[in-house]
């Protein structure tokens, strides 16, 4: 099975900053790629599917890409609401695997 | 609007066996993947298994022959039987749909204790 790792685990940004979550599956998934949000206490929320395509209400601020093995979340400028963990996960195939979770929170 | 409403959860004993139900409005079940997904306490996401809109069904190896998903397009329902139940399992049990094997519409999860 694919194994999904996601660095870093954690980080503590400004308000206003940009940044990236990366997610390195160990086999190819094509465009089978997607983020989700989960906020302390809530539902996760699907962010990013097919890589770069954004959900239908989700900021602009947020941003999905790959390059190689590796893909990408970009927050271009860090809000307050968006501290939470936020997780990859494959769906080209079953298992539907998620990554371990990356926690963002504010500095 | 989609509405997923899980039911089923509880304090269950080990070896018990449990049957989680996710009640679908706003789109029907027959025609989206529909995952379940597990959150331990304090813990990340793991996915638990799929129904695919083909009735094909796969689950994690952490549960294969323990669970068992499967639909009911008749009433729109989605269920979880989980059999051999063990302290690894307590866990808020996740439905969620889409149109793809992605989540796009979640439900608010029900809570498994596995306890004695």
């Amino acid at each position: 099975d694919i194994q999904m790792t996601q660095s870093p685990p954690s980080l503590s940004a400004s308000v206003g900053d940009r940044i990236t979550i990366t997610c390195r599956p160990s086999q190819g998934v094509m465009k089978y790629l997607g983020w989700y949000q989960q906020k302390p206490g809530e539902v996760p929320k699907l962010l990013i599917y097919a890589v770069s395509t954004l959900q239908s209400g989700v900021p602009s601020r947020f941003s999905g890409s790959s390059s190689g093995t590796d893909y990408t979340l970009t927050i271009s400028s860090l809000q307050p609401e968006d501290v939470a963990t936020y997780y990859c996960q494959k769906y080209d195939t079953a298992p539907f695997t998620f990554g371990p979770g990356t926690k963002v929170d504010i500095k | 609007e989609v509405q997923l409403v899980e039911s089923g959860g509880g304090l269950i004993q080990p070896g018990g066996s449990l049957r989680l139900s996710c009640a679908a409005s706003g789109l029907t079940v027959s025609s989206n993947y529909m995952s379940w997904i597990r959150q331990a306490p304090g813990k990340g996401l793991e996915w638990v298994s799929v129904v695919y809109i083909g009735g094909q069904t796969h689950h994690a190896d952490s549960v294969k022959g323990r669970f068992t998903v499967s639909r009911d397009s008749s009433i729109n329902t989605v269920y979880l039987q989980m059999q051999s139940l063990g302290v690894e399992d307590t866990a808020v049990y996740y439905c969620a749909s889409g149109a793809v094997g992605a989540g796009e519409n979640w439900g608010q999860g029900t809570l498994v204790i596995v306890a004695s």
